[in-house]
């Protein structure tokens, strides 16, 4: 079945760090991609999503593309702060017949000031 | 942005007993989803429902496993009876479209079995 691979369970960053989380699927379709995120307390807050090949998702300062050759869509900020402090969940949307999303594992990122 | 509540937010009941967990979702979204997160461990498809009907369940939507949405009002998951692996948080979640569309997601529902 369809899956997604979060390579990094925890990273831990200072404010203005650079951020990359590592995002793989496996999909037999043409999946739409999306990036989570989850405080404390709270349910997943949808960050963004990208449908296609080569387009780019992105909001408040993260981003991430989605590439069909590497089946990838890694999330990327250029300078964190301490209130991203958070959950980050990659997930796939396997088609328009169905609503099911498959999450990754999650990956905990702390950010010190 | 949206917001979906979710009600209780922690439920503890005996093994065999019957529970219901509610949600209220978005108010114009037309499908609906619960979704099974036991600690430590990944976020799971449960149920997916539209137009008063399941569209598609997971392994884990068990027999005992029951959703509705009478009249517009509260979409439910109910558990009946309850076993010890039931216990995780239950999330609700709800879209407007199915696919590439985003689902926005309750505070979830910890379900405690003992």
């Amino acid at each position: 079945g369809d899956s997604v691979t979060q390579t990094e369970g925890q990273v831990a960053l200072s404010e203005e760090d650079f951020l990359t989380i590592h995002c793989n699927y496996s999909a037999s379709g043409y999946p739409a991609l999306f990036w989570y995120v989850q405080y404390p307390g709270e349910g997943p807050q949808f960050l963004f999503r990208a449908s296609r090949d080569k387009e780019k998702g992105s909001s408040r300062g993260f981003e991430a593309t989605y590439d069909k050759g590497t089946t990838s869509f890694h999330l990327r900020k250029a300078s964190v702060q301490e209130s991203d402090s958070a959950v980050y969940y990659c997930a796939l949307g396997e088609g328009t017949n169905t609503g099911k999303l498959t999450f990754g594992d999650g990956t905990v990122l702390t950010v010190k000031p | 942005g949206p917001k979906v509540l979710q009600i209780p937010s922690h439920q503890i009941i005996d093994m065999g007993q019957m529970v219901t967990l509610n949600c209220d979702p978005v108010s114009n979204h037309l499908y609906f989803y619960w979704y099974k997160q036991i600690l430590g461990q990944q976020m799971e498809f449960l149920v997916n429902f539209y137009n008063g009907k399941v569209m598609e369940k997971s392994k884990l939507f068990k027999d005992q496993f029951s959703v509705e949405r009478p009249d517009g009002s509260y979409f439910t998951l109910k558990i009946q009876p309850t076993a010890l692996e039931d216990s995780a948080v239950y999330f609700c979640a709800s879209s407007f479209g199915q696919g590439g569309y985003e689902q926005y997601f309750g505070p979830g529902t910890r379900l405690t079995v003992l």
